[in-house]
């Protein structure tokens, strides 16, 4: 059964740089039949998709956050992670990552979840 | 737009049926993914593609869609479907860009 986890700090001081890595298990980050993906929930908020990374390296941002928003992953460690620079209150959330799965072009879906972190930013 | 627009709550009597919608330019060209949060949980995937449950998601959910228009039905509605529901399709700029719907609380009376 896969698994992915988010491990990171719970707490981000403002203008800093958030940071957090998602290990995948029972199963390849390498396979192609998948994209990684991040996704964030402010308190009493809808979800927001940050981005997506292919185990290639190749990378979507969402436009609104695209100056501020890393991808990256590292194939031997079977993990991605996600660096998001300048922080505000605003980015305040529970961060998700989530195994996609691009069936054909026009059908995606997040299949496979973390359970999701808490990040706080404050001083 | 890169919008998914749902109601923001609906309710349904227990056993019941109700239908959930999203509506956005980007479904006229992309299917809908559905999720369904309870408190405190990650959102669980339950309908995607035309009408595809993941194992272990019961018969009672199904999509469908129709112009800018998908749909999430459950028929016969359980006390454990209480939740929010989100649609996820890729936006219509065709890039690989992504966007979520506003979320639907699903209230089962």
């Amino acid at each position: 059964q896969l698994q992915l986890q988010e491990s990171g700090p719970g707490l981000v001081k403002p203008s800093e740089t958030l940071s957090l890595t998602c290990t995948v298990s029972g199963g390849s980050i390498s396979s192609s039949s998948y994209y990684w993906g991040w996704i964030r929930q402010p308190p009493g908020k809808g979800l927001e998709w940050i981005g997506s990374i292919y185990y290639s390296g190749s990378t979507y941002y969402n436009p609104s956050l695209k100056s501020r928003v890393t991808i990256s992953v590292d194939t031997s460690k079977n993990q991605f992670s996600l660096k998001l620079s300048s922080v505000t209150a605003a980015d305040t959330a529970v961060y998700y990552c989530a195994r996609q799965k691009i069936v054909v072009v026009i059908t995606h879906c997040f299949d496979y979840w973390g359970q999701g972190t808490l990040v706080t930013v404050s001083s | 737009s890169s919008e998914l627009t749902q109601d923001p709550a609906v309710s349904v009597a227990l056993g019941q049926t109700v239908r959930i919608t999203c509506q956005g330019d980007s479904l006229r060209s992309y299917y809908a993914s559905w999720y369904q949060q309870k408190p405190g949980q990650a959102p669980v995937l339950v309908i995607y593609g035309k009408n595809n449950r993941p194992s272990g998601i019961p018969d009672r959910f199904s999509g469908s869609s129709s112009g800018n228009t998908a749909s999430l039905t459950i028929t016969g509605a359980q006390a454990e479907d209480e939740a929010d529901y989100y649609c996820n399709s890729r936006d219509s700029s065709g890039n690989h860009h992504y966007v979520f719907g506003t979320g639907t609380k699903v209230t089962v009376l």
